[in-house]
Order: C-alpha cells, then sequence, then structure tokens
C-alpha cells in the first residue's frame, strides 16, 4: 500500500528564515502526483505546491519550492522568507491516477510555527 | 471562478441520527472526492464521484454513502451515526484525474 511519512511533527522559523518540512512516500508506481497542502486555524486546505512524477524539474510557486528526489522517493518543501502568515499544519499528499483515480493519500502533517 | 462550496459548516447531532453533507464543485469539475480528517486517524479518503459514479471507495462502513447529480453536485450521508464519527469532513473536487481543490469543510459533532 502507498504510504506517505512525515518524520517532523513540529517545526519553527523566524520570520524572514527558511525553512524545510520533510516527506517521504513507499510507491511502485511510476506515474504518480505529489503534493503539498497547507490547513491554516480555519481548517480549509489550500494547495502550496505540485509535483509530477515524471518531471525532473521541481516545482516552485514563489517563495515554496519542493526537492523531489524520486529514486529515493523524497519529496521536502522549502519555504523562503517565511512569514507569519505561513503558520499552518501542511500536508504531503500522494496520488497515482492509474491505480487510485483521484483518491489522495496524506502523511500525518507538519506544524509549522513562524516566530516574529 | 468560485471555490468549492459546503454546506452546512457546522452539524450537532445524537448518536442513532443520520445526517447530509452536501458539496459544490468548483465549475466545470466533473470529480468529487470525501476526506474525513480526525485528530486521530488523520486524514481519511471515503469516496471519489466521477460523472455520477462511485469511482473509488475507502475503508469505511456502509453507514457511509454518497452520490453525485448530473450537476456534479455531491452529497454524501452517514446512517446510524457513532460518536467516533465526530470529524471535519472536507470535499474536494477537480476537472478530471488531476489537483484537487478543497472546501471549507463542515464540523460534524455527534453527542
Amino acid at each position: 500500500a502507498q504510504t506517505v511519512t512525515q518524520s517532523q511533527p513540529e517545526m519553527s522559523v523566524q520570520e524572514a528564515e527558511t525553512v524545510t518540512l520533510s516527506c517521504t512516500y513507499d510507491t511502485s508506481e511510476s506515474d504518480y502526483y505529489l503534493f503539498w497542502y497547507k490547513q491554516p486555524p480555519s481548517r480549509q486546505m489550500i494547495l502550496v505546491i505540485r509535483q509530477e512524477a515524471y518531471k525532473q524539474q521541481n516545482a516552485t510557486e514563489n517563495r515554496f519550492s519542493v526537492n523531489f528526489q524520486k529514486a529515493a522517493k523524497s519529496f521536502s518543501l522549502k519555504i523562503s522568507d517565511s512569514q507569519l502568515g505561513d503558520a499552518a499544519m501542511y500536508f504531503c499528499a500522494y496520488t497515482s491516477p492509474m491505480e487510485y483515480g483521484n483518491k489522495l493519500v496524506f502523511g500525518a502533517g507538519t506544524i509549522l510555527r513562524v516566530k516574529s | 471562478k468560485a471555490g468549492v462550496t459546503q454546506t452546512p459548516r457546522y452539524l450537532i447531532k445524537t448518536r442513532g441520527q443520520q445526517v447530509t453533507l452536501s458539496c459544490s464543485p468548483i465549475s466545470g469539475h466533473r470529480s468529487v472526492s470525501w476526506y474525513q480528517q480526525t485528530p486521530g486517524q488523520g486524514l481519511q479518503f471515503l469516496f471519489e464521484y466521477f460523472s455520477e459514479t462511485q469511482r473509488n471507495k475507502g475503508n469505511f462502513p456502509g453507514r457511509f454513502s454518497g452520490r453525485q447529480f448530473s450537476n456534479s453536485r455531491s452529497e454524501m450521508n452517514v446512517s446510524t451515526l457513532e460518536l467516533g464519527d465526530s470529524a471535519l469532513y472536507l470535499c474536494a473536487s477537480s476537472y478530471f484525474t488531476d489537483t484537487q481543490y478543497f472546501g471549507p469543510g463542515t464540523r460534524l459533532t455527534v453527542l
């Protein structure tokens, strides 16, 4: 079964600094997608970034970027110039369309605290 | 485009009752998925509907059911509520099999 592991239950970062959240996954599929979602205290799940497995280039979205290591099955999220509004729970998620359609498998989440 | 909407946002029910939650996807999206979020179990997939057909189902008892209408709106129903059904229920939509966008959730409390 596909699994997603986030080994850091909680992380802290100083405002304006950089933080990296870790995620590893287990799959035997070659075609899959990986996501990072952010869930602030409002509980609204917000897409941060997505990565297609067939793309070697790491995805970036403004201050957010990923380090996708396919062979190592690692998918970390780097947040640069951290802002107070980045404080939230971050979830790493996996899906394999051919095998599971749209089913997302989530990690346990990492709480990110941003200090001013 | 308007985002995914879910109604109601909050619900309080008692054990044994049944409940229906509604989800309206982003316009043009044909896939709707439902997830349950609890502190103990995290985020778990309930089921997905695409073009009015259930395409995938998670490991939940038959008390949990859903359906999708021709306009892609979806409902999920939980019958014979148990205390353990208290959770945040999230709905997500996508055009086909791609990025899912989530609604604000329905918080269900079972007393």
